[in-house]
């Protein structure tokens, strides 16, 4: 079993509707927990981080994990066309970024 | 603006031949790391580096080489060696080897002919 994983998609839904994305992970040992966003041909960039269990909100974005059920999820409310592109979850267990596990993203499509 | 420059974009490459990608950043962070990316997986570390003159390999360093003579630059070479090297590479920085959010540049696209 992998260590995290995460339904690459693609998920395809239209304009204004919320986005539920997910991970799932098996080492009891990470603590802190990331979403990227990567657009096409582009670079990842931080979109929330968070560490304990619970919700954290950011605008349209909400993170939510679950360390009991090792489920961590990022919701997108009013999804818009631009939010079109791969959301990476990545997961560390305190060694810092050298640590990192990375899901292997999903590609998310917003229909106009 | 502050952030990571790679170059170039997109490289074309014969068999047999080494490669070398840059990679600079102007965030004054200690730590660099390169990274590659595959359809269908996620992100795999290559090498790491906390300061200059030291570096660690990462999960697949095979095939590859790095140096890191200077703070702001930490070059990747793509070697004869490397089996499959036609990926996507991302090169991403720290302010240091202990946190671990990451600043990424825009990525280097690697297709071997």
């Amino acid at each position: 079993q992998k260590e995290v994983e995460q339904d690459p998609g693609p998920l395809s839904v239209p304009e204004g509707a919320i986005v539920s994305l997910n991970c799932t992970y098996s080492n009891s040992a990470f603590q802190y927990f990331m979403w990227y966003r990567q657009y096409s041909r582009k670079g990842p960039e931080l979109l929330m981080y968070t560490y304990s269990s619970g919700n954290k909100e950011d605008g349209r974005f909400t993170a939510q994990v679950d360390k009991s059920s090792k489920y961590i999820s990022l919701f997108i409310r009013d999804s818009q066309p631009s939010d079109s592109a791969t959301y990476l979850c990545a997961l560390d267990g305190g060694g810092g970024a050298d640590g990192l596990t990375f899901g292997k993203g999903t590609h998310l499509i917003i229909q106009p | 603006d502050g952030g990571i420059t790679q170059s170039p974009k997109y490289l074309f490459r014969k068999e047999g031949q080494n490669v070398t990608l840059s990679c600079e950043q102007n965030l004054n962070h200690d730590a660099m790391y390169w990274y590659r990316q595959d359809p269908g997986q996620g992100l795999r570390l290559i090498y790491y580096s906390q300061i200059v003159n030291d570096f660690q390999k990462g999960d697949i360093a095979e095939g590859y080489s790095v140096s890191r003579e200077k703070k702001e630059s930490f070059p990747l070479t793509v070697t004869s060696a490397q089996k499959n090297p036609t990926a996507f590479y991302l090169c991403a920085s720290s302010p240091l080897l202990g946190t671990n959010v990451l600043t990424f540049g825009a990525g280097s696209r690697l297709t071997v002919l």
